[in-house]
């Protein structure tokens, strides 16, 4: 059965400094896909990054990075350079190729404080 | 292209009341969720279609919840009767599976329901 695992519920870090918000996951399927989401405190939900099981490469995407580790089903989203901007919720979510479709589920979420 | 739209944003019933919320995918998606957020749970699957099958439905909390999806365009939550515990953000997302897209869901703004 899919299962996500954020650890952290809240985190802080200093404007301009990088953070690692925490995501681990387990599936018994080869072939799946991890994504962050953020939520501001407007409420929409934003999608920030993808990784695929079979991607060689971890994923980037301007100032957030994914630092997937396969072996150990870690899936840790890296901002750097943070910004007021982003305080927020974020979500780690995974989807299941095989065995669940596209059923999509999601981690409790950790909430980021970005200090001035 | 307009994104997912939910309606009503806000509902405020009583107890024991018929709950309807409303969604309408992005145009050419082929798969459609039905979220509830609360601060206890987090973000929790209630169901999803594909083509407008309902493919699972695991996550639906009991008898009092319904969902629908008559056409590629629109999709019904349904609560009868209400109860204080259902109060939360009720999200509804969409999602191609075609294209080599990455599968990532695109949320409406939510539905905040609020029961007395």
């Amino acid at each position: 059965a899919q299962k996500i695992t954020q650890t952290q519920p809240g985190m802080f870090v200093q404007e301009k400094e990088a953070v690692t918000l925490d995501c681990t996951y387990d599936t018994s399927d080869p072939s799946y896909g991890l994504f962050w989401y953020k939520q501001p405190s407007s409420g929409e939900m934003i999608f920030l990054i993808y990784q695929g099981s079979y991607d060689q490469q971890n994923a980037t995407e301007g100032r957030y990075s994914l630092n997937f580790q396969k072996a150990r089903k870690s899936a840790n989203l890296v901002i750097s350079a943070s910004q007021l901007g982003d305080s927020a919720m974020y979500f780690c979510a995974m989807r299941e190729a095989y065995t669940g479709g596209f059923k999509t589920i999601f981690g409790a979420g950790t909430r980021l404080f970005v200090k001035a | 292209d307009a994104g997912v739209i939910q309606s009503p944003r806000h509902e405020v019933t009583e107890m024991g009341q018929e709950v309807t919320l409303r969604c309408k995918p992005i145009s050419g998606h082929d798969y459609l969720f039905w979220y509830r957020q609360t601060m206890m749970r987090g973000l929790e699957l209630l169901i999803y279609f594909n083509n407008n099958v309902p493919i699972d439905d695991s996550g639906m909390p009991e008898d009092r919840f319904s969902a629908k999806m008559p056409n590629a365009s629109f999709s019904t939550l349904k609560i009868q009767p209400s109860e204080p515990r259902d109060s939360a953000v009720y999200f509804c997302a969409s999602t191609s599976s075609t294209g080599g897209q990455t599968g990532e869901l695109f949320f409406g703004e939510g539905s905040r329901l609020t029961v007395l």
